[in-house]
């Protein structure tokens, strides 16, 4: 079955300090692949997509984000993290064959120390 | 600006209320609308997929006669949560997709339902 996996649930960093949060996909073929951010009580910005080609993608905020077909991964990144970045961010996937329907992975929750 | 409108961003009922949710595509239209709900710190659960003019497509364990959805026109879905008891209680988000992988989905800003 098509999933999502992000194996933090949360994470803490200080500012200014550099951030990777872990992304893997399931099912064999390559999805197309997104990570969303939520800050509380909103709803869902698009940070950045990878379909193929280049599989360091860059986004807004900052943010960037390697694809590895070896290990199914799609990690985001970031070089230095602000307080605003703190927040709800999710992976998602899509499958050509699942009609846009998008597969999100279970968020990972960003906490910024000062 | 938004390309999806989402209305009401908070609504706080009393138990045994049917409470309305409305999901606009601003500038586009969509055939299709997408309808997650959103737990306290959990990740977005697709609860129904409605399509404009049919019947819409529930996700296995969605109960159709408590969330009812409707799909009237190419640009408002509506989503109603019928005798709303404190357990519906949640962050419902709705989207409509693109129709391209580039973009999948627009996503409204989420209506936050509280039932006393």
């Amino acid at each position: 079955a098509q999933s999502v996996t992000q194996p933090d649930i949360h994470i803490t960093v200080s500012e200014g300090a550099s951030l990777e949060l872990r992304c893997n996909y399931s099912y064999g073929a390559t999805p197309y692949l997104f990570w969303y951010v939520q800050s509380p009580g909103q709803g869902l910005q698009l940070l950045l997509k990878y379909f193929s080609g280049d599989t360091l993608v860059q986004g807004i905020k900052g943010f960037e984000a390697e694809f590895k077909r070896s290990q199914s991964s799609f990690n985001l990144r970031k070089p230095s993290v602000h307080w605003s970045d703190a927040a709800e961010y999710f992976c998602a996937a899509l499958w050509m064959d699942s009609s846009y329907k998008l597969i999100f992975g279970s968020g990972t929750r960003l906490l910024v120390r000062p | 600006g938004a390309v999806v409108s989402q209305h009401p961003s908070w609504v706080i009922c009393k138990s045994g209320t049917s409470v309305k949710i409305e999901c606009r595509s601003l500038d586009f239209q969509a055939t299709t609308m997408f309808w997650y709900r959103q737990f306290p710190k959990q990740s977005l659960m697709l609860m129904a997929t409605s399509n404009e003019g049919s019947k819409a497509t529930y996700e296995q364990g969605v109960e159709k006669d408590k969330f009812l959805i409707n799909h009237a026109s190419l640009t408002l879905s509506t989503l109603t949560v019928t005798s709303a008891h404190p357990e519906d209680s949640s962050f419902y988000i709705c989207s409509a997709p693109t129709g391209t992988a580039s973009q999948p989905q627009h996503f409204g800003d989420g209506t936050r339902l509280s039932i006393l």
